[in-house]
């Protein structure tokens, strides 16, 4: 079945550090990806998707590359700041069921 | 409103209590997601809606879990006859695709704590 596998928290980083987090997928067919992110205290948010092969999807500064020949979805930022201290849900989209990895917690210390 | 609302925010029923959350998605939105979320983990599909119809109810654990969208908006997600794994946050999201590759726009939950 479609599942997500991401890379273990938590991270701790410096301001304006580079960010990776490393996400892949087993699925069938052609799902979108995503990334969500929760901030301390709120609802999960939509961060990034990307609906095909090849597409980028990018804000805040996150960028994410749907990779087909690697089934690869990895999180990116050049800079991170400590606003950005959340946890980010990779995930992907069947017809209707959306699976989910385990979360990542990052910590961006001043 | 302007989000997705869920209540009660926190809930602590006692083993064997029946217990109803609500969820109140965004207006006009016709897929209403259920999950749940155990501590530390992603959250995990149970069921989903499209407008009133119940069209994928794979997720739910087991018999004692039972959800409704009798009008195609607000969404009720039942458990009956808690147990201590029930423990969890749960979450609802809406969206307004009809599948899941769009946007789906997440409440804040409730937790949900069997004593």
């Amino acid at each position: 079945g479609n599942s997500v596998t991401q890379m273990e928290g938590p991270v701790t980083l410096s301001e304006e550090a580079f960010l990776t987090i490393n996400c892949t997928y087993t699925a069938t067919g052609y799902p979108s990806l995503f990334w969500y992110v929760q901030y301390p205290g709120e609802g999960l948010q939509l961060l990034l998707k990307a609906t095909k092969a090849d597409d980028k999807g990018s804000n805040k500064g996150f960028e994410a590359t749907y990779r087909k020949e690697t089934t690869s979805f990895h999180l990116e930022k050049g800079s991170v700041q400590v606003s950005d201290s959340a946890v980010y849900f990779c995930a992907l989209s069947s017809p209707v069921q959306m699976r989910f990895g385990a979360g990542t917690r990052l910590t961006v210390k001043p | 409103g302007a989000g997705v609302s869920q209540s009660p925010r926190y809930k602590v029923a006692k083993r064997g209590q029946d217990v109803a959350l609500r969820c109140d998605p965004i207006s006009g939105h016709v897929s209403l997601f259920w999950y749940q979320q155990a501590l530390g983990q992603g959250p995990e599909f149970l069921t989903y809606f499209q407008n009133e119809a119940q069209l994928d109810k794979s997720g739910l654990p087991s018999d004692r879990f039972f959800a409704e969208r009798p009008e195609g908006s607000v969404s009720t997600l039942k458990i009956q006859r808690t147990q201590q794994e029930d423990s969890a946050v749960y979450l609802c999201a809406s969206s307004s695709a009809r599948t899941a590759t769009t946007e789906a726009f997440f409440g804040q939950g409730t937790r949900l704590t069997v004593v």
